[in-house]
């Protein structure tokens, strides 16, 4: 049973353009919820995280909006670049266990130059 | 070094051989964790170190398969008589309490 449902499982994005992922979760009592950037042969790299007190955390080009009566949530890559191409992972966890991340199934991003 | 030291990076085992797959997290941060990462899988927890606390094991997908922490710090997985279906690569994170991971190179096992 997949906790933690991603979409889509691809996406091309032309440089300057804007790239959108979304989540949606099922568990109620999660209430942390991070973006992972993973480049090919590496780990995966906390890029931005939110708790559901807030409805938006931004930091730089990264967004991330929460709608905790949808139990969604989405990523938002400003004025995306080549470099921005890699594969992103959202994830979910409980706060008396953090670290025991539901991931998604991952969003490969193409960003053409 | 900074961040968090898997080793080996790659490991080709014979099916139904043992391995041990290291981890060194960042100095001082107390949680450590294990994901694998296959393709038909994608990142499943493994188990969970928190401090002195009794392990979450709750990801471990048989018996075959265990973790220790010696010290706080350095962490093994060990994989016991080893099938084609291990094949994938594990990933560790190291995190303080507050949350936010840093998740290390991972190793690459193959079992042939």
């Amino acid at each position: 049973q997949q906790q933690v449902k991603q979409s889509p499982q691809s996406l091309i994005v032309q440089k300057g353009g804007i790239s959108i992922i979304n989540c949606a979760y099922e568990n109620t009592a999660f209430d942390y919820f991070p973006w992972y950037q993973q480049f090919p042969g590496k780990g995966p790299a906390l890029l931005i995280a939110i708790r559901p007190d807030v409805s938006e955390k931004k930091e730089g080009r990264f967004t991330i909006s929460f709608n905790k009566s949808a139990k969604q949530f989405s990523l938002h890559i400003m004025d995306s670049q080549p470099g921005d191409s890699a594969t992103y992972f959202c994830a979910a966890s409980k706060a008396d266990s953090w670290g025991k991340l539901q991931f998604g199934a991952g969003t490969q991003v193409v960003v053409t130059p | 070094g900074a961040g968090v030291s898997q080793s080996p990076s790659n490991k080709v085992t014979e099916k139904g051989k043992d391995v041990e797959l290291r981890c060194d997290p960042i100095s001082g941060h107390t949680a450590l964790y294990w994901y694998r990462q296959s393709l038909g899988q994608g990142l499943e927890f493994l188990i969970y170190f928190q401090g002195n606390s009794a392990p979450d094991k709750s990801g471990l997908p048989s018996d075959r398969f265990s973790a220790e922490r010696t010290g706080g710090s350095v962490s093994t997985l060990t994989i016991q008589r080893t099938q084609q279906e291990d094949s994938a690569v594990y990933l560790c994170a190291s995190s303080t309490r507050t949350g936010g991971g840093t998740f290390g190179s991972g190793t690459r096992l193959t079992v042939v």
